[in-house]
């Protein structure tokens, strides 16, 4: 069966910090990744998707930037974080070509 | 710009009652809808999921009905349980990226 894990579970950082969230898929091979971003009451909003190694394309334009380096691995990244990063973020995973998504347990990212 | 909306925001159903939500969308490119549930401090999970050649799917208590030509798709809880209390999201597909709807939060009543 397959398992997604992403770390660290909470984070409170400063602004003006540098971030770095991971995610790791189990027990699948190449495949589509995903970073969300859940304000407080709000829907997800899609941030990054990755259909391969170093291939990403990203959906808002913001302080964010994801990376792959490996097949399983997804990364979202700041340089330094800004008071509107806070929010609930979740990687999710999706088997080529069905649309299914699942989602990991999320990291809650506070800036103060 | 939402491309799903979603209603109502919130619902309080008595136990054993029905749970009703709506969610609408405009894009007909739009080829799979999801619908997830989330408990607080949780991931979502995958509940039920329909397309759009199918008019209704069900799978236990939980129903999708799609109205294609009205481009509305719902949500049908039968039979609400305590443990149902979360909060509920459709979702459209297009190109395997999933638009979200703002969520519904559903609290039963014992």
């Amino acid at each position: 069966s397959q398992t997604i894990h992403q770390w660290p579970a909470t984070l409170v950082q400063p602004v003006g910090s540098p971030l770095s969230l991971e995610c790791t898929v189990e027990g699948t091979s190449n495949p589509n990744l995903y970073w969300y971003r859940q304000a407080a009451g709000r829907g997800l909003q899609l941030l990054f998707y990755s259909v391969g190694i170093g291939q990403i394309s990203s959906e808002v334009p913001q302080n964010l930037s994801a990376s792959r380096p490996q097949d399983r691995q997804f990364i979202l990244s700041s340089k330094k974080l800004l008071l509107s990063d806070s929010g609930f973020y979740l990687c999710a995973w999706s088997r080529d070509p069905t649309n299914e998504q699942y989602f990991g347990p999320g990291t809650r990212l506070t800036v103060t | 710009q939402q491309q799903v909306k979603q209603s109502p925001q919130s619902l309080i159903v008595q136990k054993g009652g029905i749970s009703i939500i709506n969610c609408a969308y405009e894009n007909t490119a739009f080829d799979y809808f999801p619908w997830y549930q989330q408990f607080p401090g949780k991931g979502p999970a995958l509940l039920i999921a329909i397309r759009p050649d199918v008019s209704e799917k069900k799978e236990g208590r939980f129903t999708i009905s799609f109205n294609k030509s009205a481009k509305q798709f719902s949500l049908h809880i039968m039979d609400s349980q305590p443990g149902d209390s979360a909060t509920y999201f459709c979702a459209a597909s297009k190109h395997y990226k999933l638009s979200f709807g703002a969520g519904t939060t559903v609290t039963v009543r014992a």
